[in-house]
C-alpha cells in the first residue's frame, strides 16, 4: 500500500508558467519534506514543515513555495519555473516521536519547456 | 563543511558476489545513519540504518558497519542479484535535532549477470 503519495508522477510545464506539485501520506506522520534531485546528484532539501511550523533552508530559491493545509498533504508551488528547475521533486515524511526514517514518495519528475 | 561522501562513485560486480559499497561522514556528532536505494525514475528507498552506539546491524541480506574512529559507514549486500543494481545513498542525521538528513554523493551498483 502507497504511504507517501505523490501526484502527478511527470509534470510538463511552460518556462514561466506556475506549477504545484502535491504530496500526502497515510502515516500521519508530523514532519513533512520537500526535495529536488537532478540527474546523478544527491536530494537537495528545498525545505520542511515541522508540524504546521515551515522551515526553509537558506539556499532556496525565492520562486519555491510550499503550502501544508493539514497533517496528510503537502504542496511544492513553482512561481516562475525556469529551465533549471527541471528534476526529480521528492516528498518525504517523518513521525519524530518515534524515529528518525524518512520515507520518500515515488517522486514527480517536472520538464520545464 | 560537514557533508557525507561515497568513496567510488560505480561499483560493478558479478551476480551472486558480495558488494560492498563505502561511506565517509565528518560530523562526529552524528548519531544516526541510513542507507537508502534508489532504482531509475523512483523515490529513495530506505534499506537498513544504524545508531551510533552500534557498530553494525543486519538485515535480510544487507549488513551496515559503523566504524566511529574513523567516521566510515559501509553497506554490504549479499549474493548480489540484478535487482539490486541502483544507486545506494548514505546519510546521517548531522549534529541538530531538526530531522534533517545530511546525503552523500551516491554510489551507482551495476550487478552483471
Amino acid at each position: 500500500d502507497a504511504m507517501v503519495i505523490q501526484n502527478p508522477r511527470y509534470q510538463v510545464t511552460q518556462f514561466g508558467k506556475p506549477v504545484t506539485l502535491s504530496c500526502s501520506q497515510t502515516l500521519n506522520h508530523n514532519v513533512m519534506y520537500w526535495y529536488q534531485q537532478k540527474s546523478s546528484q544527491a536530494p537537495k532539501l528545498l525545505f520542511h514543515y515541522y508540524d504546521k511550523d515551515f522551515n526553509n533552508e537558506a539556499d532556496t530559491p525565492d520562486n519555491f513555495q510550499s503550502r501544508r493545509p493539514n497533517t496528510s498533504f503537502c504542496f511544492l508551488d513553482i512561481r516562475s519555473p525556469g529551465l533549471g528547475d527541471a528534476a526529480m521533486y521528492l516528498c518525504a515524511t517523518m513521525d519524530t516521536y518515534t524515529q528518525e526514517t524518512q520515507y520518500f514518495g515515488p517522486g514527480t519528475r517536472l520538464l520545464v519547456l | 563543511g560537514e557533508s557525507v561522501g561515497l568513496h567510488l562513485p560505480t561499483l560493478s560486480v558479478q551476480e551472486g558476489d558480495n558488494s560492498i559499497i563505502n561511506c565517509a561522514y565528518s560530523n562526529s556528532a552524528s548519531d544516526y545513519f541510513i542507507w537508502y536505494k534508489q532504482e531509475s525514475g523512483k523515490g529513495p528507498q530506505f534499506i537498513i540504518d544504524i545508531r551510533s552506539n552500534m557498530d553494525k546491524r543486519q538485515g535480510q541480506r544487507v549488513t551496515v558497519l559503523l566504524n566511529k574512529t574513523v567516521k566510515h559507514l559501509s553497506l554490504q549486500i549479499a549474493a548480489t542479484q540484478p535487482g539490486d543494481s541502483a544507486v545506494y545513498f548514505c546519510a546521517e542525521n548531522g549534529s541538530s535535532n531538526t530531522g534533517k538528513l545530511i546525503f552523500g554523493q551516491g554510489t551507482t551498483l551495476q550487478v552483471k549477470p
